[in-house]
């Protein structure tokens, strides 16, 4: 079965440092891959997301930056933090294959609070 | 403007029904998803519905949609207290060649006996 981990699961770091956020999914191959943030009433922003090894598609832009050095690896980062970067990131995964629904499955959640 | 609006509470007596209503602004939408999300986890998918249907049942679970004004509602028959929690509608858009999910804000329910 597929499972998907995430970690840390909590961080708090001073603004101006840098950050890194890792997922990763085992149980499949080629998946496609996401990272949102989930910041206080504003619900889920899709921050980037990776169809394969090095194909990194941004939606916002801002000071965070994501990776896929590995198939079922994907990192979020950013070489200074700002106050606005605190939030709970989500990463997920979907199959590229499944012809129906784009179900995506997601991780437990980093909580980062930038002070 | 947003392009999935959902209210951002409700709250119902256990063992009621709930509705958690949706609308949507992408036409082309082909499917719509409820996910749930218990305090402090990720979300979980609860059902989805293809955009040809009207609704769609599981369970306790009932989904409408109309799409002609394109508007979604999960309803969770005989809530319970373990159904609190935050359940966000979704749409699908074509972005890049994928079919990337699109969440609205979230509504918070709130069972109490």
């Amino acid at each position: 079965s597929q499972t998907i981990h995430q970690w840390p699961a909590t961080l708090v770091q001073p603004v101006g440092s840098p950050l890194s956020l890792e997922c990763t999914v085992e149980g499949t191959s080629n998946p496609n891959l996401y990272w949102y943030r989930q910041a206080a009433g504003r619900g889920l922003q899709l921050l980037f997301y990776s169809v394969g090894i090095g194909q990194i598609s941004s939606e916002v832009p801002q000071n965070l930056s994501a990776s896929r050095p590995q198939d079922r690896q994907f990192i979020l980062s950013s070489k200074k933090l700002l106050l606005s970067d605190s939030g709970f990131y989500l990463c997920a995964w979907s199959d590229p294959l499944f012809s129906g629904a784009n179900v995506l499955t997601f991780g437990a959640g980093s909580r980062l609070t930038v002070l | 403007g947003e392009d999935v609006e959902q209210s951002l509470f409700l709250s119902v007596r256990e063992g009621d029904s709930s509705v958690i209503n949706c609308t949507y602004t992408d036409s082309s939408s082909t499917y719509l998803y409820w996910y749930k999300q218990e305090p402090g986890a990720g979300l979980q998918l609860l059902t989805y519905i293809f955009s040809n249907m009207d609704m769609k049942q599981d369970q306790r679970l009932t989904v409408l949609l109309n799409k002609k004004d394109k508007h979604l509602s999960l309803r969770i028959a005989d809530t319970q207290t373990g159904d609190s929690a935050i359940y966000f509608c979704a749409e699908s858009e074509k972005t890049g060649g994928s079919y990337i999910p699109t969440f609205g804000r979230g509504t918070s329910l709130i069972v109490h006996p």
